[in-house]
């Protein structure tokens, strides 16, 4: 059965402290694997995708990268505005639907 | 940049009635789905919907559910008799194509089952 896990569940930091995010996975040909960003009462916001181990993704202070079993989601010097929920999912290959984690709840202080 | 619009943003509904939920995906999109998150749940895979049929569906979507495009540019969610563990919010998503693609979600009507 594919499955998704994150940890933490929470992390708290300050501005400017950098961190990582975990998403393990297990899925039966991974076709894709997704982060998403999610405000407060907000639909999944696309962040990136990665289709294979090895590979890497940057968007401002957010960095993505994988392997053959998890993804890491790493924050450079982040600020206040970074705080949301970051959800990972994957895509394999029994069809289109992606498969959430629980989400790392993403909170950095001024 | 285009997006996924919902409507309405909350509906409060009673044990037992019908809702329809409703959605306009991007307009050049060929793929429609639609996911539920339960308060403090993971999002969770109901239902994909192709060429004017179901593709894909889940557990969830049992006979009180159905899907429907109406005309050119909505997309609908039925639940037939409402439950209590109905209440969720529903998020419709749309993409270009089925596989590799990145999913545009809306931002979700509130559900809420008295």
């Amino acid at each position: 059965e594919d499955q998704v896990t994150q940890s933490p569940e929470a992390l708290r930091l300050q501005e400017g402290e950098s961190s990582s995010l975990n998403c393990s996975y297990t899925v039966s040909g991974l076709r894709g694997l997704f982060w998403y960003r999610q405000d407060p009462g907000k639909g999944p916001e696309f962040l990136f995708t990665l289709y294979s181990a090895g590979e890497e993704k940057e968007k401002e202070r957010l960095k993505a990268t994988l392997t053959k079993k998890e993804s890491f989601l790493h924050i450079t010097a982040p600020k206040p505005e970074d705080s949301a929920t970051y959800l990972c999912a994957v895509q394999g290959n029994q069809g289109g639907k992606l498969i959430f984690g629980q989400g790392t709840e993403l909170s950095v202080k001024p | 940049e285009p997006e996924v619009t919902q409507t309405p943003s909350h509906q409060v509904t009673q044990m037992g009635q019908e809702v329809i939920l409703r959605c306009v995906p991007i307009s050049n999109h060929l793929y429609f789905y639609w996911y539920r998150q339960i308060l403090g749940q993971k999002v969770e895979f109901l239902v994909s919907f192709y060429n004017n049929e179901i593709s894909e569906k889940s557990e969830i979507f049992d006979d009180q559910f159905s899907v429907e495009r109406p005309d050119g540019s909505n997309f609908t969610l039925k639940i037939r008799s409402t439950k209590l563990e109905d209440s969720a919010m529903y998020f419709c998503a749309s993409s270009r194509t089925s596989t590799n693609e990145k999913l545009f979600f809306g931002s979700g009507t509130q559900l809420s089952v008295l």
